[in-house]
């Protein structure tokens, strides 16, 4: 199993470019979500889907976009990156029961000039 | 509204003293809470689940609902110990959890 697996590790973005974080997993898990780490504010959610076509909004969606096609892929789009969109993005995915907790990708640090 | 508060950002101790980290949270249902560890730019790692009631890595975590707190503490801390710490709160159902700010642990010589 490689688990949650995302690309690309790291991104260099000019401001008002687009770019898609890709997100995959292979534990067949239902519930999977996105996050932003900050220094001092932790992780903050952006998006999250509980299956296939479903999504909604977390604490910080503004600027971003997330579509769930298949139970694997949980990408999340970029529309027009700013500056503040700095920050270091991590994918996770969970059967959906207390016990195991959150698998959490490698993350993907991106940085918009 | 689901809250999740560490009071601390820095935690400095010395190799072989106690630690407890601190987490508090705000829920109105059934809190399911974790702790995650995340030592020097890797991926988040579960470290504790309140629900098994588990020890690892010499860590141990009770749920005081009283309280509604969900400290983290360890008898004798090891250098190995030293990473950042974030409490995390699952909601009803378990579709997300919220995360508090985190605590860098930092343990000397």
């Amino acid at each position: 199993n490689a688990g949650v697996t995302q690309t690309p590790k790291f991104q260099v973005l000019k401001t008002g470019q687009s770019m898609t974080l890709q997100c995959a997993q292979d534990m067949n898990h239902e519930y999977m979500s996105w996050y932003r780490q900050d220094p001092g504010m932790g992780l903050r959610l952006i998006h999250y889907s509980v299956g296939a076509g479903i999504t909604d909004q977390g604490e910080v969606p503004n600027g971003y976009n997330v579509s769930r096609s298949t139970t694997e892929d949980f990408p999340l789009r970029l529309l027009s990156a700013a500056p503040s969109q700095t920050s270091v993005y991590f994918c996770a995915s969970s059967p959906g029961t207390g016990v195991d907790g959150y698998t959490f990708g490698s993350g993907t640090r991106l940085t918009v000039v | 509204a689901q809250r999740v508060t560490q009071p601390e950002k820095l935690l400095s101790v010395f190799k072989g003293a106690p630690v407890e980290l601190k987490c508090n949270y705000s829920y109105s249902g059934s809190p399911e809470l974790f702790w995650y560890v995340q030592y020097s730019r890797q991926r988040l790692q579960l470290l504790l689940r309140h629900i098994s009631r588990e020890s690892i890595k010499g860590f141990t975590a009770d749920l005081n609902k009283g309280e509604t707190s969900f400290h983290l503490k360890k008898p004798f801390a090891q250098e190995e110990d030293s990473a950042m710490y974030y409490c995390a709160l699952g909601d009803t159902g378990f579709q997300k959890l919220v995360f508090g700010t985190g605590t860098r642990l930092l343990v000397s010589p």
